[in-house]
């Protein structure tokens, strides 16, 4: 069974401050992978993906993947209380199939 | 540009019901999909579609059945609905590269009693 592991949260950071948010995944031949944002009662949104090794910023948002240790986190810098919401990792396993995980709940304390 | 709308927003079904969740997009993407979200769980995958008259199961496909025979469309249908099908519905689509985004639906809140 391929999986995808998110801590559940919900964690909890104060505005201004650095959240960190982290992902591992069970298929060694994920190729793809993706952070979705989902607001209570919304659907996801798409807000980084990332394909090779490294780290990639947008804006106030870092991806960072490391294919050998199977990890794959997201950095938002100067959180904000709009960025309160449950973030989901997606893993594409090849083929047409990604997988998604439980989602981790972030709220920032104004 | 409507992307990828879904019908009905809300419903409640009693047990042994049927009905038709709809799902139409307008970017002419080849890949459609339906997950179901139950409270504090990620997406789970019903069933997919790689193209008109092409669709193949997913991780919890017991209790429902799909089409597609039509690019735009893909309906999904529960068959005698139990408690445990109620859930948050989505359809999404991509264009049909393995590494692209997915866009969402809004949603389908289904309650089965």
């Amino acid at each position: 069974q391929k999986e995808v592991e998110q801590n559940s949260g919900p964690l909890s950071v104060p505005e201004g401050a650095i959240a960190s948010l982290n992902c591992t995944y069970s298929d060694r031949v994920s190729q793809s992978f993706f952070w979705y944002r989902q607001y209570s009662g919304k659907s996801p949104e798409l807000i980084m993906s990332i394909y090779s090794n490294g780290d990639k910023e947008d804006g106030r948002f870092t991806a960072q993947l490391n294919k050998a240790s199977q990890y794959v986190s997201l950095l938002i810098r100067d959180s904000q209380p709009s960025d309160s919401a449950t973030y989901l990792c997606a893993v594409g396993t090849g083929g047409f199939k990604t997988i998604f995980g439980a989602g981790t709940r972030l709220f920032v304390k104004a | 540009n409507a992307g990828v709308t879904q019908t009905p927003k809300f419903r409640i079904l009693k047990i042994g019901q049927s009905m038709t969740l709809q799902c139409t997009q307008d970017m002419n993407h080849n890949y459609m999909y339906w997950y179901r979200q139950d409270p504090g769980m990620g997406l789970k995958l019903i069933y997919y579609s790689v193209g008109a008259g092409i669709t193949d199961k997913g991780e919890v496909p017991n209790g429902y059945n799909v089409s597609r025979s039509t690019t735009e469309d893909f309906p999904l249908r529960l068959e005698l609905a139990a408690p445990s099908q109620t859930s948050v519905y989505f359809c999404a689509s991509n264009p049909g590269t393995a590494n692209t985004e997915a866009f969402f639906g809004q949603g389908t809140r289904l309650t089965v009693v």
